[in-house]
């Protein structure tokens, strides 16, 4: 199985502030690494897709980059409904596999 | 719009199947390429990928729950279903389906979640 390893694991910032998240792969996945976000008691969300790719319907201030093992989810400028849990998902190989979470409190 | 909902029993008793159904509205389970996924999540923790299920009925599964799991389509339905066998506590979790769309194999449509607890 693939592992993935998110970074960090919990942060603490305020409305406007610029997010940065890392995850990384135990082995090159190219860029079939996807972004979900996850509010309490919800399904998770499809952020960003082939590692850099905005979903429909994203506001523009969420980005991804990177490829092979190391890949980055950027949050520009915070806002109160971005507060979250954020999860990388491989979907180069089965098992698929998730990211422990990150999660961005007030 | 495609929408998923997951039905089934909320509580099962240790040793016994969990068993569950995705409802497949909004477009036919056959159309596309798409695969039809179950993922679980533990009361506070991280998303678990169980397995998914192509049209046609084919599948892959997570080796570490392969000898416990089924997933099925039943087309006429638009439908498809996960069978967990000889469940224990450590099998209570959110269970949530979701759609798989090639290309990327992203899962772009997912199921509101149901919440399964294995009990006596």
């Amino acid at each position: 199985d693939i592992q993935m390893t998110q970074s960090p694991s919990s942060l603490s910032a305020s409305v406007g502030d610029r997010v940065t998240i890392t995850c990384r792969s135990s082995q090159s996945v190219f860029r079939f690494l996807d972004w979900h976000q996850q509010k309490p008691g919800k399904a998770p969300k499809l952020l960003i897709y082939g590692a850099s790719n905005l979903e429909s319907g994203v506001p523009s201030r969420f980005s991804g980059s990177g490829s092979g093992t190391d890949f980055t989810l950027t949050i520009s400028s915070l806002q109160p409904e971005d507060f979250a849990t954020y999860y990388c998902q491989q979907t180069y190989s089965t098992p698929r596999t998730f990211g422990q979470g990150t999660k961005v409190e007030i | 719009q495609v929408q998923l909902q997951e039905s089934g029993p909320g509580l099962v008793k240790p040793s016994q199947a969990l068993s569950l159904t995705c409802t497949v509205s909004g477009g036919s389970i056959s159309s596309g390429s798409y695969y039809w996924s179950w993922i679980r999540q533990p009361a506070g923790k991280g998303l678990e990928w169980i397995g998914r299920i192509y049209s046609s009925g084919g599948t892959n599964y997570n080796p570490s729950l392969k000898s416990r799991v089924t997933i099925s389509v039943d087309t006429s339905k638009n439908q498809f279903s996960l069978t967990l066998s000889s469940v224990t506590a450590a099998d209570t979790a959110v269970y949530y389906c979701a759609r798989e769309r090639p290309s990327t194999s992203s899962s772009d449509y997912w199921g509101q979640g149901t919440l399964v607890t294995v009990s006596s």
